[in-house]
């Protein structure tokens, strides 16, 4: 059972343009949603994160957009560049009834910024 | 330099033949994990450690055996390999996430496991 919905699968960006990478959850117990970046040959890195008691964050050309009634966020790169290009994945945890802790990723969307 | 180092990084073995992969942190980290990787399917959590002696399913366990005997070190061992355990291994490291939302993971490099 996925428990969050991550698309698309693949982007393809002119430079300049606006990338964004939509994610729905199913578990309304998930109280931290971050996007995590992860170049060919490298682990994943944490790019931004957001909790459910805001509605939006940003950090310099990234903006996570949260609606918690639709159970929905999404990740969008202003102005994005070739280097930005990356396979990029959306997360949710929550802690368990029995104080365990969980991390859900989505099935990662590959960018690809063109020049 | 903080780090979550991985070993090996590459890895190519016969079905039943046990390996192990190791798995270590030098951010003093309680919150340990093991994922794989797959194309499609994203990252699954197979086990993770809240702490010393302390580990816990995750949602791909099967297979699969850790020990967190050391705070730093979570090694990942296969007792007896499978072909559908081809896939990348990521181990990752946190401090202890808490009811204000989780913290960030550091991943290491990576396992590029092939089983044949």
């Amino acid at each position: 059972q996925q428990q969050v919905k991550q698309s698309p699968q693949s982007l393809i960006v002119q430079k300049g343009g606006i990338s964004i990478i939509n994610c729905a959850y199913e578990n309304t117990a998930f109280d931290y949603f971050p996007w995590y970046q992860q170049f060919p040959g490298k682990g994943p890195a944490l790019l931004i994160a957001i909790r459910p008691d805001v509605s939006e964050k940003k950090e310099g050309r990234f903006t996570i957009s949260f609606n918690k009634s639709a159970k929905q966020f999404s990740l969008h790169i202003m102005d994005s560049q070739p280097g930005d290009s990356a396979t990029y994945f959306c997360a949710a945890s929550a802690f368990g009834m029995d104080s365990s802790y969980k991390l859900i990723f989505g099935s990662g969307t590959r960018l690809l910024v063109r020049p | 330099e903080a780090q979550v180092t991985q070993n090996p990084r590459y890895l190519i073995t016969v079905t039943g033949k046990k390996l192990t992969v190791t798995c270590s942190q030098n951010m003093n980290h309680e919150y340990m994990s093991w994922y794989r990787q797959d194309p499609g399917l994203g990252l699954r959590q197979i086990y993770y450690s809240m702490n010393v002696e302390v580990t816990d399913k995750g949602d791909v366990p099967e297979g699969y055996k850790v020990s967190r005997k050391e705070k730093r070190n979570f090694p990942l061992i296969l007792e007896s390999p499978s072909p559908n355990q081809t896939s990348l291994y990521f181990c990752a490291s946190s401090s202890t996430p808490s009811g204000l939302g989780g913290y960030e993971q550091y991943f290491g490099p990576g396992t590029r496991l092939t089983v044949t």
